[in-house]
């Protein structure tokens, strides 16, 4: 069965520092999104991308944040300089069509310190 | 405003005993729902959608819009169905809304 795949499975950064979390979205699918969990809570929503533009995105995702499709195949999360509080578990996710439902990749644990 | 409210963090049951986790939403729009599924250490895989109304090993899930309730049901727990299931909730924009997820138990 087709996978999301993202890199890495943790990472370890310096607060301030930039990071990109990478993501292999499904081969056919068009949608892309970014959601995150920090320890305890709900997993949120970030961010979704189709046709090479953000389509929505939420609060959280500020001018930190950004996204991009650098190829046919990955799907990255960048944050530009990086805060103890943006240390959760990022999932990256795709689907085929619009209301589908997605597939999540196994996730970026991310520990600010 | 979009929410999903699971009211039970965990749920413990024997094995062979039903098993019905809750979920609750709150949406203006017509609601398509879906719980998700993570195993222990494995990701959120995506167990059932309203909209196809099927039975996705031995888990049912009827929407109640009257009650606004999408609780998933399975009349006989297995020790392997124990993981965290989470409610969603597909809002405008094509994004999902969690609810804050429920860890099932199933005992021997």
């Amino acid at each position: 069965e087709p996978e999301v795949t993202q890199t890495p499975s943790h990472q370890v950064t310096q607060m301030g520092q930039e990071v990109i979390l990478r993501c292999v979205p499904i081969s056919n699918h068009l949608y892309f999104y970014w959601y995150r969990q920090i320890l305890g809570q709900k997993v949120e929503f970030l961010v979704s991308f189709y046709n090479n533009e953000i389509s929505e995105k939420s609060e959280i995702f500020d001018d930190q944040f950004s996204v991009e499709r650098p190829d046919g195949s990955n799907f990255t999360l960048k944050i530009r300089s990086t805060k103890l509080e943006d240390s959760a578990m990022y999932f990256c996710a795709s689907s085929e069509t619009a209301n589908y439902g997605y597939t999540f990749g196994s996730g970026t644990r991310l520990t600010v310190v | 405003a979009q929410r999903v409210t699971q009211p039970e963090k965990l749920l413990s049951v024997f094995k062979g005993a039903p098993v019905e986790l809750k979920c609750n939403y709150s949406y203006s729009g017509s609601p398509e729902l879906f719980w998700y599924v993570q195993y222990s250490r494995q990701r959120l895989q995506l167990l059932l959608r309203h909209i196809s109304r099927e039975s996705i090993k031995g888990f049912t899930a009827d929407l109640n819009k009257g009650e606004t309730s999408f609780h998933l049901k399975k009349p006989f727990a297995q020790e392997e169905d124990s993981a965290m299931y989470y409610c969603a909730l597909m809002a405008y924009g094509n994004k999902l809304v969690f609810g804050a997820g429920t860890i099932l138990r199933v005992k021997s």
